[in-house]
């Protein structure tokens, strides 16, 4: 089967920077996202990892490792418009190539 | 611009009720999704569907059904509304590998 696991809060400052860590566990490993949903709105697609290493948009980066089965999206120059969840999810090959969502992180940016 | 767009909102129905949940999207994917979210449980697959006609069970199908008979639109169905069906409902699509939500509905079943 499959296991995303992911803290359930954090809290940063604004203008801090701040990483979010998620660990997976899955048979046919196929890509792991992050997503960005605020409160009542829809997830939005922030990055994609299939191989190892580091991927850099902007303020946001995200890295994998497929090894250790665990990924982490790290925010820079935090803004308070990045107060959301951030969700991880793996796609998985064994699994008709759908994604397995973590229950999300709920990451609140103080003044 | 991409969009993935549902019924309702919110939706508040009585314990019993026959519910639909509609979905359409305008980019021509192939693939569409039913999921729920609930606090601390994260997005739960229900449904899926990969072409006109056909569906796939996902994670949490029992109490639920779907029906897809135009590419676009993607229905779902609580054929009998229970109070453990309270949640909210994101819908979604993909071509490749990123998934494009609706803005969910949120339902009540009193």
């Amino acid at each position: 089967g499959q296991n995303i696991d992911q803290p359930t809060e954090m809290t940063a400052t604004e203008g801090a920077i701040v990483q979010i860590n998620c660990t997976y566990q899955t048979s046919g490993f196929n890509g792991l996202f992050w997503y960005q949903q605020h409160a009542g709105e829809a997830p939005t697609f922030l990055s994609y990892n299939v191989l190892d290493g580091l991927e850099e948009k902007g303020r946001f980066s995200s890295f994998l490792s497929r090894s250790k089965g665990y990924s982490y999206l790290l925010l820079k120059e935090l803004q308070m418009k990045d107060s959301a969840s951030y969700l991880c999810a793996v796609r998985d090959q064994n699994y008709g190539q759908n994604f397995v969502f973590g229950p999300g992180t709920r990451l609140s940016v103080l003044p | 611009d991409v969009k993935v767009t549902q019924s309702s909102r919110y939706l508040v129905k009585r314990t019993g009720e026959k519910v639909f949940l509609e979905c359409v999207q305008d980019m021509d994917h192939e693939n569409m999704f039913w999921y729920r979210q609930d606090p601390g449980l994260g997005l739960r697959l229900i449904y899926f569907s990969y072409d006109v006609k056909m569906k796939e069970k996902g994670d949490i199908p029992e109490g639920y059904s779907v029906s897809r008979e135009k590419k676009e639109r993607f229905s779902l169905i609580l054929e009998s509304a229970s109070t453990n069906q309270t949640s909210m409902y994101l819908c979604a699509s993909s071509f490749f590998y990123e998934q494009f939500f609706g803005p969910g509905t949120r339902l009540t079943v009193l």
